[in-house]
């Protein structure tokens, strides 16, 4: 089985603060994805990277930014931690280029921006 | 603003019934697919569709994609309690580039108390 696995479950950070999530798949995915989840709005993309070294802007990426230095590794970087980034970041990989409909999710990280 | 809007944004099942959602655009999509979240997980991909009037089934999902490509339906037959969760509809939109994925808001599927 796809194994996405997400470094921290619950995160509580100050305003302000930087902030890593980090997001490993051991099934040698090309691309890896990330995501919030809020309430009513579903899943929006951040950032997504095909490659590694490569990153593309999703559809909210301000405030964000992504590092992908190994194939099986993807994290995401809050610069200054804001309290309307408080919410649930899912990170996903998929395999191959093309439609990406088999995506295998990690189990979130809830962050609590005080 | 929200490209898939999902109906209904919750809803109560008591086991045994029959419960139906929809996810509808203004976009035209090729591809729908039906994803469940259960609390603490990532969402599952649960039905794919790939052409217009296609109707796909999983054990006790049926999933539909509409005729105009503008919507898509999952029906839950018989429910049971471990069908609950969040269920989303989502597929590429053809003018995004890579294909990525656009999700809908999701419908939460609760048990009766």
């Amino acid at each position: 089985d796809v194994k996405v696995t997400q470094s921290s479950r619950y995160l509580v950070k100050r305003t302000g603060e930087k902030v890593f999530l980090e997001c490993v798949q051991d099934m040698d995915h090309e691309n890896m994805f990330w995501y919030r989840q809020d309430p009513g709005l579903g899943l929006r993309l951040i950032y997504f990277s095909y490659d590694v070294k490569m990153k593309e802007k999703g559809d909210i990426p301000e405030g964000y930014s992504v590092s992908r230095e190994k194939k099986e590794r993807f994290s995401l970087i809050l610069e200054s931690a804001s309290t309307n980034q408080t919410s649930m970041y899912l990170c996903a990989s998929s395999p191959g280029v093309g439609l990406n409909e088999k995506l295998f999710f990690g189990s979130g990280t809830q962050l609590s921006v005080l | 603003g929200q490209q898939l809007n999902q109906s209904p944004q919750s809803m109560f099942i008591q086991e045994g019934e029959d419960v139906s959602m929809n996810c509808t655009s203004s976009s035209i999509f090729n591809t729908w697919l039906w994803y469940k979240q259960e609390p603490g997980e990532g969402p599952v991909l649960l039905i794919a569709l790939y052409k217009a009037g296609e109707l796909t089934s999983n054990g006790r999902l049926t999933a539909q994609f509409g005729i105009t490509r503008k919507d898509s339906f999952l029906n839950i037959s018989a429910s049971i309690p471990s069908d609950v969760g969040i269920y989303f509809c989502a597929g590429p939109l053809i003018k995004a580039a890579g294909n990525k994925l656009t999700f809908g808001g999701g419908t939460r599927v609760l048990v009766k108390p």
